[in-house]
């Protein structure tokens, strides 16, 4: 069984140009959550998510940022028009059930130029 | 304000050590809670996690202790080994909603040789 799997690892992006973040959660999870943390800095939650629903979204930005995760694929957190201060690793976690242990993904890494 | 705060911020043993990291939370209502190793460019991997009854909890080199009525726990790592170098997270969690968790800082861990 496969664990939390996020790609790409590494993403660079110039000002201005869109970030797509990939999360496919482990076989059998149907929740994802999303994370962001900053060099030095503890992770900070970002969205939750259901099957093509957005359960908790309180931590994402309102301006640029949206997360989806449909029915058939991974999730995405998408960043539009991004900005040096959007350089951070991004975590996405996966469980079973709501409320339930999550796992955690490799990360990726954005660095925006 | 549900905070979660760890104690020390870095650390730097002997192998063959051994070490005790320190969480405090404000965390409530609490639920349980966790500790995270972070290794460098990875995701965090669950080491144990403690419910409001569990006074402590063991994970072959790994030893949690929680004290509820204190909101205070620490995690005692024995004999320690190269391969412990890591940040090491606290994380607590809630009974209010599905996405509850609340994460420390972290102690970044070195050991050497």
């Amino acid at each position: 069984n496969a664990g939390v799997m996020q790609n790409p690892r590494h993403l660079v992006r110039r000002r201005g140009q869109e970030a797509r973040l990939r999360c496919s959660p482990m076989k059998g999870h149907s929740h994802v959550y999303w994370y962001r943390q900053l060099p030095e800095e503890g992770l900070k939650f970002m969205v939750y998510l259901q099957k093509e629903n957005i359960i908790d979204e309180s931590g994402m930005p309102k301006e640029r940022f949206s997360a989806e995760f449909p029915k058939e694929g991974p999730s995405i957190l998408r960043i539009q028009q991004v900005v040096r201060g959007d350089s951070a690793a991004y975590f996405c976690a996966s469980s079973p059930l709501g409320g339930g242990e999550q796992f955690f993904g490799p990360g990726t890494r954005l660095t925006v130029l | 304000k549900n905070q979660v705060e760890q104690s020390p911020q870095s650390l730097i043993i002997l192998e063959g050590k051994n070490c005790t990291l320190q969480c405090n939370y404000t965390v409530s209502p609490f639920s349980n809670l966790r500790w995270y190793k972070q290794d460098t460019g990875r995701g965090p991997v669950s080491l144990t996690i403690m419910t409001f009854s569990e006074n402590t909890k063991s994970n072959g080199r790994y030893t949690a202790t929680l004290d509820a009525d204190t909101k205070q726990s620490s995690l005692h790592i024995t004999a320690s080994q190269l391969s412990d170098s890591a940040s090491y997270i606290c994380v607590v969690s809630d009974k209010t909603g599905a996405n509850n968790l609340f994460f420390g800082t972290g102690t970044r861990l070195t050991v050497i040789p």
